[in-house]
């Protein structure tokens, strides 16, 4: 099955900088890869996608990269703010079942005013 | 309502009781999902409905585990002889399946404690 690993698993960070977090995945038929932020007590909140027809895609401060030649993909946040503070996950999945994802372990970004 | 509802929020129970978990989706949403969020990991797929198909039960991790949904809404997720392992956090997520973005919308999960 797939395995996504995630790095790292902590970052912390000034307001203003850009925090990237990176994600590899083990199963080259995976297609969709989404990333999700949670907030404490809170569910997880669909951020951005990308499915594997794209390189890049970008929403304002938002972007992810997708490099399937070598399975990886990344986050990049600009500007950070403190409300950027939470928990972010990667996942990946393939076929025709979008939601039957295969997450990261996590990482935790910390925005220090 | 306007976002997944999740009942209880909170649950502690005693060691090969049994517990029962309920979501309630987005209505109008067609795929319904359970997670497992453990203690700072990542979240594990356990079991997808997708309309009237026969669910996906391929994360559920032992047949102690299992789960209905009814009328193609509500869902209950059942632990039998809960064991200390199963703490954890469960989270349900619905989404569209035809025209939808893939987008997944969590409720604010079910913290489960065994003692």
């Amino acid at each position: 099955g797939e395995n996504v690993e995630q790095h790292p698993s902590t970052l912390s960070v000034q307001e203003g900088d850009s925090a990237v977090i990176k994600c590899t995945y083990s199963d080259s038929a995976s297609n969709y890869f989404p990333w999700y932020k949670q907030e404490l007590g809170k569910g997880p909140q669909l951020i951005i996608d990308i499915r594997s027809n794209v390189g890049e895609k970008k929403d304002q401060r938002i972007a992810v990269t997708l490099n399937k030649t070598a399975k990886h993909f990344s986050l990049h946040i600009t500007e950070t703010q403190p409300e950027d503070s939470a928990v972010y996950f990667c996942a990946a999945s393939g076929g025709t079942s979008y939601g039957k994802l295969t997450f990261g372990q996590g990482t935790i970004l910390t925005v220090h005013p | 309502g306007a976002g997944v509802s999740q009942s209880p929020s909170n649950k502690v129970t005693e060691k090969g009781k049994d517990v029962e978990l309920r979501c309630d989706p987005i209505s109008g949403h067609t795929a319904l999902y359970w997670y497992r969020q453990s203690l700072g990991q990542g979240l594990e797929f356990l079991i997808y409905f997708q309309g009237n198909s026969a669910p996906d039960k391929s994360g559920l991790p032992s047949d102690r585990f299992s789960a209905e949904r009814t009328g193609g809404s509500v869902s209950t997720l059942t632990i039998q002889r809960t064991q200390q392992e199963d703490s954890a956090v469960y989270l349900c997520a619905s989404s569209l399946l035809v025209g939808g973005t893939g987008e997944l919308f969590f409720g604010e999960g079910s913290r489960l404690t065994v003692l």
